[in-house]
């Protein structure tokens, strides 16, 4: 099975930040690698497919980067409604692992 | 609009079985594979289990190997998961979710839509 390994498990960071998220995988998973938000008590939110295409209606101030078994999420500049927790999950091959998951908190 | 509904959670003992459903409405079901991720309460998620759109092929994580069935109706446009001898370390909300079609995805499979999930609580 593919490991995913987020770093860090959690940040703090003020309106404004930027902020960059990454995401290593155990074995090369190409650009297979997809970003989701979750904020408490809610499903988590698509933000990102194949590695750095943003879905529909998700904020230009997302983007996804890498390939291979390193691969980042970045905000550019961090709003009040992004303090959230995210995840990133492999479809190269079953099982689909996500990652453990970074929070988001403001500082 | 996609719309994922999980039913079927509750408290059940150790060693019971529980069945949960998804029923799905705004897309045409038969054409998407379906999975069931789960998150234990303040952990990350977990992804359990993928059916393809057909039903042919059924994939599941290691831990419920063996104890829990994926299966789908496309008459009903519902999701299943029929989890059978229950441990505590199961107790979680399940929610069940889209497999995103490769040519809508750049060859991607991301897990697109989700359902609210639906709360299963393992415990005597």
């Amino acid at each position: 099975d593919i490991q995913m390994t987020q770093s860090p498990s959690s940040l703090s960071a003020s309106v404004g930040d930027r902020v960059t998220i990454t995401c290593r995988a155990s074995q090369s998973i190409s650009s297979y690698l997809n970003w989701y938000q979750q904020k408490p008590g809610k499903a988590p939110k698509l933000l990102i497919y194949a590695a750095s295409s943003l879905q529909s209606g998700v904020p230009s101030r997302f983007s996804g980067s890498g390939s291979g078994t390193d691969l980042t999420l970045t905000i550019s500049s961090l709003q009040p409604e992004d303090f959230a927790t995210y995840y990133c999950q492999q479809s190269y091959n079953t099982p689909r692992t996500f990652g453990g998951g970074t929070k988001v908190e403001i500082k | 609009q996609v719309q994922l509904v999980e039913s079927g959670g509750g408290v059940v003992q150790p060693g019971r079985s529980l069945r949960l459903s998804c029923a799905a409405s705004g897309f045409t079901f038969s054409s998407y594979g379906m999975h069931w991720v789960r998150q234990a309460p303040g952990k990350g998620l977990e992804w359990v289990a993928l059916i393809w759109y057909d039903g042919n092929d059924k994939y599941y994580t290691d831990s419920v190997k063996g104890r829990f069935t994926i299966s789908r109706d496309n008459s009903k446009n519902t999701l299943y998961l029929q989890m059978n001898s229950l441990r505590a370390e199961d107790t979680a909300v399940y929610y069940c979710a889209t497999d995103g079609p490769p040519q809508d995805y750049g060859g991607s499979y991301p897990l697109d839509y989700w359902g609210q999930g639906t709360l299963v609580t393992v415990s005597s």
